[in-house]
């Protein structure tokens, strides 16, 4: 089983459609969970942190279910500027600074 | 621009070739990390360094690979003997101090390796 998984994708949406993307990861004792996201050929950058209460900044939500190692991250209203590719990021027991990544999904928004 | 800094943006070596990756930290940054990412597959973590020290070199192949963060000047990833396989784009990412709180990393552009 892969440490990190997440839906293979691709995503194709309209704009203003609502989008969820769900990932689950392999180690119980993984510490702290981020969404990241890459845009083609460029860097990973932050979107997210993933806290146990859910966390909302904007039109993106994410939660985490540690019981089901299970995490999530919600788009309402897209955008076509959230075109790129969502990582789910961990990092495992032991190590807060291993970061974890799954392959990552890659979300088109279309006009 | 106060982000990380990578360099060169684009490499391009032949067979047997040495590679050398920099990468400047973001100011105020102590802690510098490596990550590959070969084509269609996720970041993979390589190494974890601090100022003169390798704190965690798990991800780092066996052979040809070595990592410095020295006293004075940038991260350097370098990659001896450079093979076919080794063609990914390279990711520095750096953060602040650790502690028990989430520190995030923020990544540099990369730096695509090609070999020919």
């Amino acid at each position: 089983r892969k440490e990190v998984e997440q839906d293979p994708g691709p995503f194709n949406v309209p704009e203003g459609a609502t989008v969820a993307f769900n990932c689950t990861y392999s180690n119980s004792a993984s510490q702290s969970f981020f969404w990241y996201r890459q845009d083609c050929r460029k860097e990973p950058k932050l979107l997210m942190s993933v806290y146990s209460s859910g966390n909302e900044d904007g039109r993106f939500t994410a939660q985490l279910n540690r019981a089901s190692q299970y995490i999530s991250l919600l788009i309402r209203d897209s955008k076509l500027s959230d075109s790129a590719t969502y990582l789910c990021v961990v990092t495992p027991g032991g190590s807060n600074y291993k970061l974890t990544f799954g392959k990552g999904t890659l979300l088109t928004v279309n006009p | 621009n106060a982000g990380v800094m990578q360099n060169p943006r684009h490499l391009v070596r032949r067979r047997g070739q040495e590679a050398r990756l920099r990468c400047s930290p973001m100011k105020g940054h102590s802690h510098v990390y490596w990550y590959r990412q070969l084509p269609e597959e996720g970041l993979k973590f390589m190494v974890y360094l601090q100022k003169e020290n390798i704190i965690d070199e798990s991800g780092m192949p066996k052979e040809r690979f070595s990592a410095e963060f020295p006293k004075e000047g940038p991260s350097i990833l370098r990659i001896q003997q450079v093979v076919r396989g080794d063609s990914a784009a390279y990711f520095c990412a750096s953060s602040l101090e650790l502690d028990r709180s989430n520190q995030p990393q923020h990544f540099g552009d990369g730096t695509r390796l090609s070999i020919l």
